[in-house]
């Protein structure tokens, strides 16, 4: 079984809709992010939570929020959807206790297209 | 800002030939230089990495070269295979967690 899992896999949707995007993970991690994947872009950081109480923004926040419901379990919503937030989103993982740099791990990927 | 520059944005290279994958930063504030890979249909995986403390390490055909006073770091894949065809991002990393992702260098081999 995959360590962190991603729902949807895919999704289209339309302008002005709210949008869900589920991660949830059994690494047992306490640190979770949300990245966007566009071409010619790399990967850029939504927001990242440390822990249930701590949730932080990262480079690109504005029109996306998240909800970290349990320790396995990170949430990222979009409130109205737009057509330049079509993109290709991770979630990702990773444990602090292992040493002075965290490896993050990730899932497999939402691609959401809106119209 | 840019603060990570890759390059280049594709390669193409024949079985057995070398790949070779730059990353130049600005920020000095980075402390530890890993390699992701990415496959299709599939999230980045840390492939390796290396502290500023050293100026090589290698893992098997992989090998990550870092030059701390020009501010660049490469990758190179030696007896490069078709099952290192991927895209490769440079996420040059600082405070534990905060990646800077290069652009991406999608790397094709042909048999």
């Amino acid at each position: 079984d995959a360590d962190v899992t991603q729902t949807p896999r895919n999704r289209i949707t339309k302008t002005g809709k709210r949008i869900m995007l589920e991660c949830s993970q059994t690494k047992g991690h306490d640190r979770m992010y949300w990245y966007r994947q566009d071409p010619g872009l790399g990967l850029r950081l939504i927001y990242y939570s440390f822990d249930v109480k701590d949730i932080n923004k990262g480079e690109i926040s504005d029109g996306y929020s998240v909800s970290r419901q349990a320790q396995a379990k990170f949430s990222l919503s979009l409130e109205s959807a737009i057509p330049n937030q079509t993109a290709l989103y991770f979630c990702a993982t990773s444990d602090p206790s292992g040493g002075a740099a965290d490896t993050q791990y990730f899932g497999p990927g939402t691609r959401l297209t809106v119209l | 800002q840019q603060q990570v520059k890759q390059s280049p944005q594709s390669l193409i290279v024949q079985k057995g030939g070398i790949s070779i994958i730059n990353c130049a930063y600005e920020n000095t504030a980075f402390d530890y230089f890993p390699w992701y890979q990415q496959f299709p249909g599939k999230g980045p995986a840390l492939l390796i990495a290396i502290r500023p403390d050293v100026s090589e390490k290698k893992e098997g055909r992989f090998t990550i070269s870092f030059n701390k006073s020009a501010k660049q770091f490469s990758l190179h894949i030696m007896d490069s295979q078709p099952g290192d065809s991927a895209t490769y991002f440079c996420a040059p990393q600082y405070n534990d967690y905060k990646l800077s992702f290069g652009a991406g260098t999608t790397v094709t081999v042909r048999a």
